[in-house]
């Protein structure tokens, strides 16, 4: 099945600066790149998706960028701000069955 | 509904004992899907029903775990004899079905496990 590996686990930036979560997946056949952002006590909230014809999508101060031959993804914060401090996972879906998800990065911003 | 409603938010158990976690996804929202979220840990996957497909319960970790979808909306996790290893955050989740876009998240029942 998909395996999808996110690093780094825990990311520490200044307020203002970059941040950059990667991913990677296993299966070929995934087409669909969710990004979920989850806050402390709530259930993940998707942020940002890439489909596989893409690859690269914006959104305000997101992105995220899609290598289909190197098989990996990246999600891109800019102009960091407090309130981005949370747990964000990447995820793979091949349309077959439910999402796989990677393990988490916790991204602290400092004011 | 507005949002995926899961209830309760918490509940504290003995070991030993059943517990039923019920998920009320949006309306109109064909698949919905259970993870399992430990202390400070990733999303595993638990099981997935879509439409009136049989359920995909690849992910459940043993035989005293199930669950059901009634008339295609509401959704039971069942957890028979409790377990310490049991203790997680359950997290129910819909979407308009496979390869349909991302999912919408209830809020997790925080199970405890003493």
């Amino acid at each position: 099945g998909e395996n999808v590996e996110q690093h780094p686990s825990t990311l520490s930036v200044q307020e203002g600066d970059s941040a950059v979560i990667k991913c990677t997946y296993s299966d070929s056949a995934s087409n669909y790149f969710p990004w979920y952002k989850q806050e402390l006590g709530k259930g993940p909230q998707l942020i940002i998706d890439i489909r596989s014809n893409v690859g690269e999508k914006k959104d305000q101060r997101i992105a995220v960028t899609l290598n289909k031959t190197a098989k990996h993804f990246s999600l891109h914060i800019t102009e960091t701000q407090p309130e981005d401090s949370a747990v964000y996972f990447c995820a793979a879906d091949t349309g077959r069955r439910a999402l796989t998800f990677g393990s988490g990065t916790r991204l602290q911003v400092q004011p | 509904g507005a949002g995926v409603s899961q209830s309760p938010s918490n509940k504290v158990t003995e070991k030993g004992k059943d517990v039923e976690l019920r998920c009320d996804p949006i309306s109109g929202h064909t698949a919905l899907y259970w993870y399992r979220q430990s202390l400070g840990q990733g999303l595993e996957f638990l099981i997935y029903f879509q439409g009136n497909s049989a359920p995909d319960k690849s992910g459940l970790p043993s035989d005293r775990f199930s669950a059901e979808r009634t008339g295609g909306s509401v959704s039971t996790l069942t957890i028979q004899r409790t377990q310490q290893e049991d203790s997680a955050v359950y997290l129910c989740a819909s979407s308009l079905g496979p390869d349909r876009g991302g999912y919408t998240f209830g809020s997790g029942t925080r199970l405890t496990v003493v």
